[in-house]
């Protein structure tokens, strides 16, 4: 099916430094969504976005649904161990139940 | 806030056996359910979506008549691997929109890593 282009593949930083990946896509969305996932376990919401232009924040991540309604970064400052994980984008058309699709996902990695 | 439980976290089955993977919801009524399928360090494969009191839908290139899924009330779906082989091993997901008008903040489970020896 159709995927987000998502980028970087991975990252490795140091701690207390700040991060961005993003997303593209060639068809608009209506929603974003920026997920975070750790091994063995299923994604966990970290951020959803509505409105196009729109810049939410959750603590230190900061995201934003670009004007165009084709893409969305995610940005996290001040990194820290428990960063760690697979950051995926996802975008869908809401309104009704429809499904997601997914970028290729950004794989963080912490050092000390 | 909304939850979907799903269970079991883990199995490990003999080729040509039969594994079944629940995910309900816990606080909210979940009328239409999504799976996915993840290979290690990739994305989300959606295989199949769910509906309740209807037959599911599944993407191009999933056999439904190997990946059984039924949705029999507002708070269960479930995916059975007919007669699993070693290939069919994977981490398999389930995801339900969070409730709300709108359904937006899709909720995930939390996967069932299947390994098929």
């Amino acid at each position: 099916g159709q995927q987000l282009n998502q980028s970087p593949q991975s990252m490795f930083i140091q701690e207390g430094e700040d991060v961005s990946m993003n997303c593209t896509s060639s068809s608009i969305f209506n929603t974003w969504l920026w997920y975070k996932q750790d091994p063995g376990e299923g994604p966990v919401l970290l951020i959803a976005l509505y409105k196009a232009g729109e810049l939410t924040s959750n603590g230190r991540l900061t995201a934003q649904f670009g004007i165009t309604r084709k893409d969305s970064f995610l940005n996290i400052s001040a990194s820290i161990p428990s960063d760690v994980g697979i950051y995926f984008c996802a975008a869908t058309l809401s309104g009704s139940a429809r499904q997601l699709t997914f970028g290729s996902g950004t794989q963080l990695t912490v050092l000390p | 806030g909304a939850v979907v439980s799903q269970h079991p976290s883990w199995v490990i089955c003999k080729s040509g056996t039969s594994v079944k993977i629940e995910c309900r919801s816990l606080d909210f009524q979940a009328t239409t359910m999504f799976w996915y399928r993840q290979f290690p360090k990739k994305s989300l494969m959606l295989m199949a979506t769910s509906n309740e009191g209807s037959k599911a839908t599944y993407e191009q290139g999933v056999e439904k008549d190997k990946f059984l899924i039924n949705h029999a009330s507002l708070t269960l779906s479930t995916l059975t691997v007919t007669s699993a082989h070693p290939e069919d091993s994977s981490f398999y997901i389930c995801s339900a929109p969070a409730g709300g008008p709108l359904n937006y903040g899709y909720t995930f489970g939390s996967g069932t890593r299947l390994t098929v020896v």
